[in-house]
């Protein structure tokens, strides 16, 4: 079975600082990984997904992610965050076949302080 | 990217009676639908995943019979929540994939239902 751990519930940081959001995932076999972004009751939307190829992925909204297969991680990580990045951060995980149903992360509540 | 389109965004019923959530996917055939719900302040939990035509598989420990899906169609699928009671109340969110590997899933807006 496959599983997302999100360690970080809350991320505090300061406007115009750099952030790192921690994903880690367990699977024995091959995943997609994505991250999401939700705003207070919406729908989730696309930042960024790793598929294959390079590992250093780019998004939406200056956001990147490394894909990390030796330490099974996927971290979301932004140079500089402005204070309409403050939102809830999903990583998720879908299998490479199969169902590909899509398991998430607990989140992580990114808000940028002023 | 693709569109899914999620209706009603919010939603108040009364204790007892069925509510429906309909998902469509609006310039895309969704062969895989997944509906989910998501508490306060947790992450998405899946709830069952339906591919047109068929049955839908729901996840461990979610009542069929409370939770009715249908996937009847390419672009349709619905989410009937069956005499509701305030415990149901929750953001419940449905996403689609198209066919073919490396097709990511699209979500939709969320419904905000609320049973008083």
């Amino acid at each position: 079975a496959q599983s997302v751990t999100q360690l970080d519930s809350q991320v505090p940081v300061f406007e115009e600082a750099p952030v790192e959001l921690r994903c880690n995932y367990s699977s024995s076999v091959s995943v997609y990984l994505f991250w999401y972004v939700q705003y207070p009751n919406q729908g989730l939307q696309l930042l960024l997904k790793y598929l294959s190829g390079s590992t250093l992925v780019k998004g939406i909204n200056g956001f990147e992610a490394e894909f990390n297969k030796s330490q099974t991680s996927f971290h979301l990580r932004k140079p500089s965050v402005h204070i309409s990045d403050t939102a809830e951060y999903f990583c998720a995980v879908t299998l490479t076949s199969g169902t590909y149903k899509y398991i998430f992360g607990t989140g992580t509540r990114l808000k940028v302080l002023a | 990217g693709a569109v899914v389109s999620q209706h009603p965004s919010r939603v108040i019923c009364k204790s007892g009676t069925s509510v429906k959530i309909e998902c469509r996917s609006l310039d895309f055939q969704a062969t895989t639908m997944f509906w989910y719900r998501q508490f306060p302040k947790q992450s998405l939990m899946l709830m069952a995943t339906s591919n047109e035509g068929s049955k839908a598989t729901y996840e461990q420990g979610v009542e069929k019979d409370k939770f009715l899906i249908n996937h009847a169609s390419l672009t349709l699928s619905t989410l009937t929540v069956t005499s509701a009671h305030p415990e149901d109340s929750s953001f419940y969110i449905c996403s689609a994939r198209g066919a073919g590997v490396n097709t990511e899933a699209f979500f939709g807006q969320g419904t905000r239902l609320t049973v008083v």
